[in-house]
């Protein structure tokens, strides 16, 4: 199907291991974004892409690393996980200007123990 | 830091009622976005809003940018069930990036 896709939807891991959220557009979508979502500071930016191979960090990067080695996939990893990563991550995706309509995927809810 | 301040943060009415949900910032937007957000899913546009006191109509919700491009309002009418879930405003920031509000999560009792 077309759209923008999340996979893991829900992962639990320990603190300490390396942990890699996948998402994945079908629209040839130039910007990719990653965010997290908690209780009380809402959408927050992580890291964003302008295009394959040029990345940007955001609001909140440390303890993050991402790539994107083809337009459509935007992988996000977490190097050593910590409890205070425990979050809701969505990522997104858009053709071009912060006008244009910005499409969110379904969100991985992760969990760190 | 440009901040983006929505108010109420919650909101629990009955069916039929009327309501109006706040965006202001301390600068000037550029353009502004509307976002509804259901549980355990991302958010979806409903609107982009670019110039002064535009007006914007998506069957019972209008959206208004303030004049001066520093505050945005959504009001529905006749709120439905269906309306429930966290209503976003969002701003570009530089590199084309957009910030968020925290939101208002908007209940619609039956």
């Amino acid at each position: 199907d077309a759209g923008i896709t999340q996979s893991p939807r829900y992962k639990i891991t320990e603190t300490g291991r390396q942990v890699t959220l996948m998402c994945h557009q079908t629209w040839s979508h130039s910007y990719m974004f990653w965010y997290r979502q908690d209780l009380g500071h809402g959408l927050r930016l992580i890291y964003y892409s302008a295009a394959a191979d040029i990345t940007d960090k955001g609001e909140v990067p440390d303890g993050y690393v991402v790539s994107r080695s083809k337009t459509e996939n935007f992988p996000l990893t977490l190097e050593s996980a910590t409890r205070s990563q425990t979050s809701v991550y969505f990522c997104a995706s858009r053709w071009g200007p912060s006008t244009d309509t910005q499409y969110f995927g379904p969100g991985t809810r992760l969990t760190v123990l | 830091t440009q901040l983006l301040e929505q108010s109420p943060q919650f909101l629990s009415i009955q069916e039929g009622e009327n309501l109006t949900v706040y965006c202001n910032s301390s600068s000037v937007f550029s353009s502004l976005q509307w976002y509804r957000q259901e549980p355990g899913e991302g958010p979806v546009l409903l609107v982009t809003v670019v110039t002064g006191g535009e007006v914007k109509k998506l069957k019972r919700l209008t959206f208004q940018f303030g004049d001066a491009r520093k505050d945005s309002s959504l009001h529905i009418t006749a709120a439905q069930p269906g309306d429930t879930g966290l209503y976003l405003c969002a701003q570009e920031t530089s590199g084309s990036r957009l910030t968020f509000g925290e939101g208002t999560q908007l209940t619609v009792n039956p």
